[in-house]
Formats: C-alpha cells, structure tokens, sequence
C-alpha cells in the first residue's frame, strides 16, 4: 500500500565515516522530507525535496528525489558525532482532489562510534 | 527552540488520572497534528486540525480527546489510559497552503502510564 520501508533500520559507524541511507515505497510521492530526532526531541527538518531528480544538499547531507518518484536517499558525508540519532523519511501522497497524506518511514537510527 | 511548544515535557500517570498535554505554536500555521510515537514503530498520526476543525481522526481510542481552541494552540485531553498507551506524543504545525505539507515539530511530551 503507502507504506515507506527505510532502510537500514540500525547503522553502527565510525567517525569520520560516509553514511548512506534510503527509502523506497510501491507508490508515487509528490515531496520527500528527511527529518532527524535526536534523543529526547522531535524530529527536526533536514531536507525537503520537491520535483523528481532533484539534487540537495545542506551542508554534509545529501538528499535526492528518486526520478520514478517512489524513492530517495539521504547521505551524510564524513560523519561526526552530533549526527548520531534517528532520521526519518517522509513523503507526500496526493489522495484526490489536493489532498495529501504524509506518510514516515520506519526510521534509521545512526550509532557512531568515535 | 523549534516554535512548536509542548508541556509538559513528562508525565507519569496512573491509569484512573485525567491528564492534558499542551501544545503551543507561533509560527503562523494554520493546522495542528498529534502523533505517537512508540519504540520501533513509525510515527502514527493520531489527529489534525485544520483551522481549528478536526479533519481527521485516525481511529483513536476515545480515551484520547483533542481539542483546539485556536489555530495557536491543542490540547490531548487523557483519561482511563492503558499501560500500552506509554510513548512520545508528539505535536506538530504546518502551513497548509505552502505547496508542500512541511511539518514543525515539538519536542514531545513522554507519558508513562502505569
């Protein structure tokens, strides 16, 4: 249906290290959003993807609009310490006449060892 | 600080308390979420607020009651909770005419209900 699988679930890194994670769903989204939760907080935006193909980036973080519109991934170059915690992905389905209905990934939870 | 506002931060209640959760925003937005949040399951939507009118309602327990009052602000109104019922709650805002649905999230509120 519209469910999002995140993947990896866990990931155990060094520092230093470049992180690579992505989402993928059988259905079409109109944006992908990837957000990340640090302990005890909400979930913070990182990035926001708007048109399939797109390219972004803030910062180490990398995000892209998968071109058939049923994916994206987020990397994060050379990991540091604050980059440990959950991120999530998030898209929008258009359900009918405008409506829209964000639908969040399973999350990853990034563990970096120093 | 990321605009979205929520108190209190923790609660422990029993499962016979009434309890409300707060929910306070100042970014301009006109719809309000509740989400739960529960150990290595996605993020559930629970209700939205559409200027002020509930546009939806997940199928949650009527143990659950919200209530806004304004577009400003929202309240989880708790009583007679089971011990499953223990997790994050989450609060969000949004612009909903932006073209894309962003979500600006609180920091959460942590029940536990015992």
């Amino acid at each position: 249906g519209q469910q999002l699988n995140q993947s990896p679930q866990s990931m155990f890194i060094q520092e230093g290290e470049d992180v690579s994670m992505n989402c993928t769903s059988s259905s079409i989204f109109n944006t992908w959003l990837w957000y990340k939760q640090d302990p005890g907080e909400g979930p913070v935006l990182l990035i926001a993807l708007y048109k399939a193909g797109e390219l972004t980036s803030n910062g180490r973080l990398t995000a892209q609009f998968g071109i058939t519109r049923k994916d994206s991934f987020l990397n994060i170059s050379a990991s540091i310490p604050s980059d440990v915690g959950i991120y999530f992905c998030a898209g929008h389905l258009l359900i009918i006449q405008g409506a829209q209905k964000l639908v969040f990934g399973q999350g990853t939870r990034l563990t970096i060892n120093p | 600080e990321t605009g979205v506002t929520q108190t209190p931060r923790h609660l422990v209640m029993g499962m016979t308390n009434k309890k409300s959760l707060k929910c306070e925003q100042h970014l301009g937005h006109n719809a309000m979420y509740w989400y739960k949040q529960s150990a290595k399951k996605p993020l559930e939507l629970m209700f939205v607020y559409n200027f002020k009118e509930q546009t939806e309602n997940n199928s949650v327990p009527s143990r659950f009651s919200p209530e806004c009052p304004n577009s400003s602000h929202l309240f989880l109104h708790l009583h007679t909770l089971q011990p499953e019922d223990s997790a994050l709650y989450l609060c969000a805002s949004s612009l909903r005419e932006a073209g894309a649905n962003v979500l600006t999230f609180g920091a959460g509120s942590r029940l536990t209900v015992l």
